[in-house]
């Protein structure tokens, strides 16, 4: 069964304490995992799509690497704006469906 | 471009009751999707769209409607609401590129409607 697992569910940081945001899974052939950020009372927004090991995209403070059974998110100094919930989702191969994990809740104090 | 919208943002019906939540986007996306959120579970599938007149099942269908008239609309309809269904439901779609995977383009989500059922 296609799974998503992400760890740790919450994470405290201070400002400028750099961490990484663990997802892995278990999918019958990867076609894409997807990374969001979900501030309370909004629509998850779009961060990061990867498609193979070893592939790697930034944006900003952040860094989507991936591995053939995980994928991390690193931030980098983080700021008291990155506090919001990140979610990860994967897409099997041969399917329009995106599979997603329940989440994990930073926050970053100044 | 007013990106993905939903129609109402907050409801409550009482069980037994219909409604039909609306999505819109005018980003001429092929690809649209009903999603639920609840505490603890994620993000799950409802039903998805990959054009106007294709539907398919998600996850958690029961209960459920959809239909697509036209590549803009994507309305969600609850046939008979329960407790059960209370929750935070997104609509979200993403583009398709001639040359590219689907996967590259942007899924855009929109705000949300809190639904309530008692």
């Amino acid at each position: 069964e296609d799974q998503v697992t992400q760890s740790p569910e919450a994470l405290r940081l201070q400002e400028g304490e750099s961490s990484s945001l663990n997802c892995s899974y278990t999918v019958s052939g990867l076609r894409g995992l997807f990374w969001y950020r979900q501030d309370p009372g909004k629509g998850p927004e779009f961060l990061f799509t990867l498609y193979s090991a070893g592939e790697e995209k930034e944006k900003e403070r952040l860094k989507a690497t991936l591995t053939k059974k995980e994928s991390f998110l690193h931030i980098t100094a983080p700021k008291p704006e990155d506090s919001a919930t990140y979610l990860c989702a994967v897409q099997a191969g041969g399917t329009d469906k995106l599979i997603f994990g329940t989440g994990t809740r930073l926050q970053v104090f100044p | 471009n007013a990106g993905v919208t939903q129609t109402p943002k907050f409801q409550v019906l009482k069980t037994g009751q219909s409604m039909t939540l609306q999505c819109a986007q005018d980003m001429n996306h092929e690809y649209m999707s009903w999603y639920r959120q609840d505490p603890g579970m994620g993000l799950r599938l409802i039903h998805y769209s990959v054009g106007a007149g294709i539907t398919d099942q998600g996850e958690v269908p029961n209960g459920y409607n959809v239909s697509r008239s036209t590549t803009e609309d994507f309305p969600l309809r609850l046939l008979s609401a329960a407790p059960s269904q209370t929750s935070v439901y997104f609509c979200a779609s993403s583009g398709w590129a001639s040359g590219r995977r689907r996967s590259e383009e942007t899924q855009y989500f929109g705000p949300g409607t809190r639904l309530l059922v008692l």
